[in-house]
């Protein structure tokens, strides 16, 4: 089935740090990656939608300075935290997927990023 | 707009015996529907779709799931619970449309399901 490898598992740093996030697509080609952060025991929010070539889709709420995200082939999309505060700390979880003729195909999902601010 | 709705935050079941996860869901066009499973620390494993053909969906693992568009719901079953079923479950809502075709998705708030022995 489709593989998708997120990197790195975990992650912690001190505030104001930089962190940059990778999400792969091992065996497809993926139009379409999705950014999602979860907080302890709730739901996954999405982030941004980032189409390969071109500009990430931010929703709203999300500092598009603050996350920065490329999506600069078809395996690869990275999410970048600037200047990383304790209160970005949190669980991301990117997925992938293959638009077909305008139809989306199901997400395949990264393992996560546990994101640690000191 | 599309929303859905997890009735339960927690069910806890012996082992051995049978799951229910509901699931109602809210959508103004034919919706796609997923369940998602996720393991501590870990991303999510789609279980099952249903995505307008037969409404009742087998996935994997055991799982299945009904579409029943009258009450609006799309619940989980599965005949026997098993220790290795202990997780967080995702009740989804694709705003795509059917066809498998997923566009945003629209997560509830999970289910938390414990097994004991």
């Amino acid at each position: 089935g489709a593989v998708v490898s997120q990197h790195p598992s975990r992650v912690i740093c001190k505030s104001g740090t930089s962190v940059k996030i990778e999400c792969r697509s091992l065996d497809f080609q993926a139009t379409t990656m999705f950014w999602y952060r979860q907080f302890p025991k709730q739901s996954l929010m999405l982030m941004a939608t980032s189409n390969e070539g071109s500009k990430a889709t931010y929703e709203q709420g999300v500092e598009k300075d603050k996350f920065l995200i490329n999506h600069a082939s078809l395996t690869l999309s990275t999410l970048t935290v600037t200047s990383a505060h304790p209160e970005d700390s949190s669980f991301y979880i990117c997925s992938a997927s293959l638009r077909i003729r305008n139809s989306n195909q199901p997400q395949h999902f990264g393992d996560g990023t546990r994101l640690s601010i000191l | 707009a599309q929303s859905v709705t997890q009735l339960d935050s927690h069910v806890s079941v012996s082992e051995g015996t049978p799951v229910l996860l509901r699931c109602n869901y809210s959508s103004s066009y034919s919706p796609s529907l997923f369940w998602y499973v996720q393991h501590p620390n870990k991303g999510l494993q789609l279980l099952l779709k249903y995505t307008s053909a037969a409404t009742l969906v087998k996935g994997i693992n055991g799982f299945e799931a009904e579409f029943k568009k009258s009450e609006t719901s799309f619940h989980l079953t599965k005949p026997s619970a098993h220790m290795s079923d202990a997780a967080e479950y995702f009740c989804v809502v694709s705003e795509g449309g059917g066809g498998g075709s997923q566009g945003n998705l629209i997560f509830g708030k999970g289910t938390k399901l414990s097994v004991k022995p």
